[in-house]
């Protein structure tokens, strides 16, 4: 079954350092999304692709955070420089297309703690 | 401010047992999904109702949409220690975008 791919799993990294996560979504999927999730909150919506394109990124902090999806597949989140409250979980999923009915497919996600 | 807002925040209760949980949301929507999520794992997709309908099954699941109240429910029939998980209801705009997660519902089926 085809699934969501994230990396790394887990990621410790020192304030004011640069980190990056990698999404593979399901093939063929044209929308991705990048969540982050606090422990104990729901997810929160950073930024929603479209192919390449970004359809939606008002909730990303922009003088910190960046996310590409060069070739419409794969997509790179980056953080620079963490700050302490960046740590939480960074989800990433994928839906067929942008479309309101569509399921998303969550990956694994990647837990992030910024010491 | 967030769409969604799941009520109780947290749930204890037997195997065997039913188990409801609501959401509760602010502004008009397109449909309404609810995904379960396994302790530090990505979530699951269960169901999705559309504005138009009032009911939806899956299974053990069901689920009903009130947009008169701006509110939806989620039961679970027959309660299983698999199902512990926590539960949140997302909604989306006409467009597919804007998507609002609520805070969620923490289920705790004991054996």
């Amino acid at each position: 079954e085809a699934e969501v791919a994230q990396s790394p799993r887990y990621k410790i990294t020192e304030k004011s350092q640069a980190v990056a996560f990698w999404c593979d979504p399901i093939s063929g999927h044209a929308t991705l999304y990048w969540y982050r999730q606090i422990l104990g909150q729901g997810p929160e919506l950073l930024v929603q692709f479209q192919d390449e394109s970004v359809v939606d990124d008002s909730q990303l902090p922009k003088d910190r955070f960046s996310a590409e999806r060069l070739k419409g597949v794969d997509s790179t989140l980056k953080i620079q420089p963490a700050e302490l409250g960046d740590s939480a979980m960074y989800l990433c999923a994928s839906s067929y297309k942008t479309s309101p009915y569509n399921e998303q497919f969550f990956g694994p996600g990647t837990r992030l703690t910024v010491l | 401010s967030q769409q969604g807002e799941e009520d109780p925040q947290a749930l204890s209760i037997q195997e065997g047992e039913n188990a409801t949980m609501n959401c509760s949301y602010k502004t008009s929507i397109n449909n309404l999904q609810w995904y379960r999520q396994n302790s530090g794992r990505g979530l699951v997709h269960l169901i999705l109702i559309r504005s138009n309908e009032r009911e939806k099954h899956s299974g053990r699941l069901r689920v009903t949409l009130d947009t008169s109240k701006k509110s939806s429910s989620l039961l679970i029939t027959a309660s299983r220690a698999a199902d512990t998980a926590s539960y949140f209801c997302a909604t989306g705009d006409n467009y597919g975008q804007n998507f609002v997660f609520g805070p969620g519902t923490r289920l705790s089926v004991l054996p």
